[in-house]
């Protein structure tokens, strides 16, 4: 079993549509949580740290469950720019990150 | 642009061959790591500095990789007897290891190609 596992996608919706990625991840010892996002053969780029309260940053809504041990990201309003595939990602030990292998979204006109 | 740099962004070698990839990591962060990504999944981790000291290598990390950061800025990683297998992409990160703060920041990776 991974450590980190995501639904692969592609998710296909259409502009202005909200989209919704779930991830579980296998350590309960995990301590920290991210969604990076990804562009075709670019690098990955820090979309939002994930806290257990709960966090927004404008149209992007990040939760964490740590009893269920899933992480979750919303996309509201969806735009053609946020075609990528994100990554969900844990840390565990203060150094390595541990990287599902990515939902693939497509935003479609 | 202060990001992490990475050179070359593109190596094409043949079998057998040994290469070496640069990472200058952002200026103030004293941690410095190196994931590998291949097609259809996440990077995966390699190995991580932090200023010169190397602290963890993955087992990933066969004994044809090495990596230094001998003055605690800019890293490289060598691969000698390069394989068809070792084709990926190379990605740098840095972080500031301050205290609850893991973000890390890639950089632009180093595609490789074994032919």
């Amino acid at each position: 079993r991974k450590e980190v596992e995501q639904d692969p996608g592609p998710f296909n919706v259409p502009e202005g549509a909200t989209v919704a990625f779930n991830c579980t991840y296998s350590n309960s010892a995990s301590q920290s949580f991210f969604w990076y996002r990804q562009d075709c053969r670019k690098e990955p780029k820090l979309l939002m740290s994930v806290y257990s309260s709960g966090n927004e940053d404008g149209r992007f809504t990040a939760q964490l469950n740590r009893a269920s041990q899933y992480i979750s990201l919303l996309i509201r309003d969806s735009k053609l720019s946020d075609s990528a595939t994100y990554l969900c990602v844990v840390n565990y030990s203060s150094y390595k990150l541990i990287f599902g292998s990515g939902t693939r979204l497509l935003v479609r006109p | 642009d202060t990001g992490v740099s990475q050179d070359p962004r593109h190596k094409i070698t043949k079998r057998g061959q040994n290469v070496t990839f640069r990472c200058d990591p952002i200026s103030e962060h004293n941690r410095l790591y190196w994931y590998r990504q291949t097609l259809g999944q996440g990077p995966e981790f390699l190995t991580y500095f932090q200023n010169e000291a190397q602290l963890e290598k993955s087992r990933l990390l066969s004994d044809r990789f090495s990596a230094e950061r001998p003055k605690g800025s800019f890293s490289t990683l060598e691969i000698q007897r390069t394989e068809q297998g070792d084709s990926a992409m190379y990605l740098c990160a840095s972080s500031l290891n301050s205290q609850g703060s893991y973000e890390q920041y890639f950089g632009p990776g180093t595609r490789l190609t074994v032919t």
